[in-house]
């Protein structure tokens, strides 16, 4: 099994759509959850950290379940610019050996 | 807004030669890590390093692979004798700590070995 599973997509959506993306991870010691977007070719850079109570940051809501060892994160009011490829990453062990998944891809069409 | 700097932005080599990635963390974090990413695949961790040694490595990091921090600023990745399979997108990052919180990543360097 892997460790973080994500589904690949391409999710196609319009503009101003609300569009949800889902990770599950394996380890169930698994203590840091954050949510990265890629650019083609372009490094990882964070969108948000993972807390165990959900939390927003303007259009971004993540939501963390820790029995059903998922993570998520929706996106309101959708973007061109929000086009990218969105990585799951999981964090277990203590030297932030991040666990990332293969990320769900988002296509946002005018 | 500090960041993680990368040099080269690509390094293109022949099979069997060394090469030397460098990166320059941020200037607070103490702890820096190399991940790499093949080209349409995921992101993998290779090893992070903390206190002047590697605290974790990956099956990926044989003895052809080795790190550095020679000075203050510098974190170096070395690729001894480069295989075919060693082209990817290499990352380097770092964070403030170990536990909880995240890490900041580089631009990257891209290796082509040919």
């Amino acid at each position: 099994r892997k460790e973080v599973e994500q589904d690949p997509g391409p999710f196609n959506v319009p503009e101003g759509a609300t569009v949800a993306f889902n990770c599950t991870y394996s380890n169930s010691a698994s203590q840091s959850f954050f949510w990265y977007r890629q650019d083609c070719r372009k490094e990882p850079k964070l969108l948000m950290s993972v807390y165990s109570s959900g939390n927003e940051d303007g259009r971004f809501t993540a939501q963390l379940n820790r029995a059903s060892q998922y993570i998520s994160l929706l996106i309101r009011d959708s973007k061109l610019s929000d086009s990218a490829t969105y990585l799951c990453v999981v964090n277990w062990g203590n030297f932030n050996k991040f666990y990332f998944g293969s990320g769900t891809k988002l296509n946002v069409k005018p | 807004e500090p960041e993680v700097t990368q040099t080269p932005s690509h390094q293109v080599t022949q099979m069997g030669q060394e090469v030397i990635l460098r990166c320059v963390p941020i200037s607070n974090h103490l702890y820096f890590y190399w991940y790499r990413q093949i080209l349409g695949q995921k992101v993998e961790f290779l090893v992070s390093f903390y206190n002047n040694e590697i605290s974790e490595k990956s099956e990926i990091f044989d003895d052809q692979f080795s790190v550095e921090r020679p000075d203050g600023s510098n974190f170096t990745l070395k690729i001894r004798s480069t295989k075919l399979e060693d082209s990817a997108m290499y990352f380097c990052a770092s964070g403030r700590q170990a536990m909880g919180t995240e890490a900041f990543f580089g631009q990257g360097t891209r290796l082509t070995v040919v």
